[in-house]
């Protein structure tokens, strides 16, 4: 089975500007997670979407957004982009089973706001 | 989430065991535990996961104690590919009609340096 993908792998965007971010999960996962990783907060959880539904927030802005098609692919989005928010982002899949909630990541997308 | 706490670093030689320990002593009755290791410059990857039962697979093995307030990553033999940072998560973790969801939350984890 091929692994997580995500879209584009390296980015530079403005400070101001948006950015929209792609993930395609393991064929069959209908989770789809979004993490963002920093040199200072380390790993944070950003939302959960399971079957086109957000089912789970973290403690980010509403800057920070997401969706999931029913193909399961997942989009996350940020706008009006702050220094700040220069990180590498994670997407990481899961079947979503009551007993099986391992995650499965991506390579990230690395994002420098200038 | 249920806190878990880590020794910073461990060091270890290629070929030798490795045990990377992890306190859980706020563990509920239905938590999971769960470990992740993050190669540089790369994501996250997700290595084994129990619940009350040693568990094994082609990776690691997991021996959880009786109490379930600990538990212990073993590596049989390191190689110079097993130097990550590794995380032991208690799942923040939703079970309904059969499907889960729910969050990971990474602490900063155990950086295990293997020396040639």
């Amino acid at each position: 089975k091929a692994g997580v993908t995500q879209t584009p792998r390296y980015l530079i965007k403005t400070r101001g500007q948006q950015v929209t971010l792609s993930c395609s999960p393991i064929s069959g996962h209908r989770s789809v997670s979004w993490y963002q990783q920093t040199p200072g907060q380390g790993l944070q959880f950003l939302f959960e979407y399971f079957s086109e539904t957000q089912r789970n927030k973290g403690n980010f802005p509403g800057r920070f957004s997401g969706r999931q098609f029913s193909n399961s692919r997942s989009e996350m989005n940020v706008s009006t982009l702050e220094l700040g928010d220069s990180a590498l982002y994670l997407c990481a899949s899961s079947a979503g089973l009551a007993d099986s909630y391992e995650q499965y990541f991506g390579p990230g997308t690395r994002l420098t706001v200038t | 989430d249920a806190k878990t706490t880590q020794p910073n670093s461990m060091e270890s030689n290629e070929e030798e065991p490795v045990h990377l320990p992890c306190n859980h002593s706020t563990i509920s009755g239905t938590d999971y535990i769960h470990w992740y290791r993050q190669l540089p410059s790369q994501g996250p990857e997700y290595v084994i996961h129990g619940l009350t039962s040693n568990v094994n697979n082609r990776m690691a093995s997991l021996a959880i104690a009786e109490d379930r307030k600990s538990s212990t990553l073993i590596l049989h033999r390191a190689t110079l590919r097993d130097a990550a940072v590794y995380y032991c998560i208690l799942p923040y973790q939703f079970n309904a009609g059969g499907t889960s969801y729910g969050k990971l939350t990474f602490g900063q984890g155990t950086i295990l340096t293997v020396h040639p």
